[in-house]
């Protein structure tokens, strides 16, 4: 079955400066990659998410990137702000496999 | 819509007691999601259905959980008996196409067994 692996599991940034959250996954059907933000005592929210016949997608500060060849996908943060302070959590599912499988998450802090 | 609605918000219960959990999914929503939440093994799956159907019950630790949807807009998960190590924060979530498209997640039931 489908297994998610996030890296790291903890990243400190300055405030202002970019952070990367990487996912690796090893199910090849998998299609979908959502992104979740969770803030402390809060539910998870999608804030962005692509699908595999994209190789980039953007929201404003925000981008995911995906690379099928490699099977990994990445966020990235740019102008880091305190808000940005959350648990972040990668995802993947494809036709094989209709439930969302998670990474572990990456508590992002951002030091002012 | 008011979003997916979990009840209680907070339950605390002595252990060996018998916990129910409810969930109203956003209607329309064919998909429905139980998760646990800790922090020692962060955010499992514990069962989904698709159209009131379990489809996967795997992530049920054990016979003490059950989970139920007799219906499209509302599914149970019991806890009978209760422990300790059930305490955690528990998340319905429902989504509009089972695994591609967004799961929207209840705001969560804090459980505290004692």
């Amino acid at each position: 079955g489908e297994n998610v692996e996030q890296h790291p599991s903890t990243l400190s940034v300055q405030e202002g400066d970019s952070a990367v959250i990487k996912c690796t996954y090893s199910d090849s059907a998998s299609n979908y990659f959502p992104w979740y933000k969770q803030e402390l005592g809060k539910r998870p929210q999608l804030i962005i998410d692509i699908r595999s016949n994209v190789g980039e997608k953007k929201d404003q500060r925000i981008a995911v990137t995906l690379n099928k060849t490699a099977k990994h996908f990445s966020l990235h943060i740019t102008e880091t702000q305190p808000e940005d302070s959350a648990v972040y959590f990668c995802a993947a599912s494809g036709d094989s496999n209709y439930q969302l499988i998670w990474g572990a998450g990456t508590k992002l802090i951002i030091k002012p | 819509d008011a979003g997916v609605i979990q009840s209680p918000r907070h339950e605390v219960t002595e252990m060996g007691q018998e916990v129910t959990l409810r969930c109203k999914p956003i209607s329309g929503h064919n998909s429905l999601f139980w998760y646990r939440q800790t922090m020692m093994r962060g955010l499992e799956l514990l069962i989904y259905f698709n159209n009131n159907v379990p489809i996967d019950d795997s992530g049920m630790p054990e016979d003490r959980f059950s989970a139920k949807m007799p219906n499209a807009s509302f599914s149970t998960l019991k806890i009978q008996p209760s422990e300790p190590r059930d305490s955690a924060v528990y998340f319905c979530a429902s989504s509009a196409k089972t695994g591609r498209a967004e799961a929207f997640f209840g705001q969560g039931t804090r459980l505290t067994v004692v």
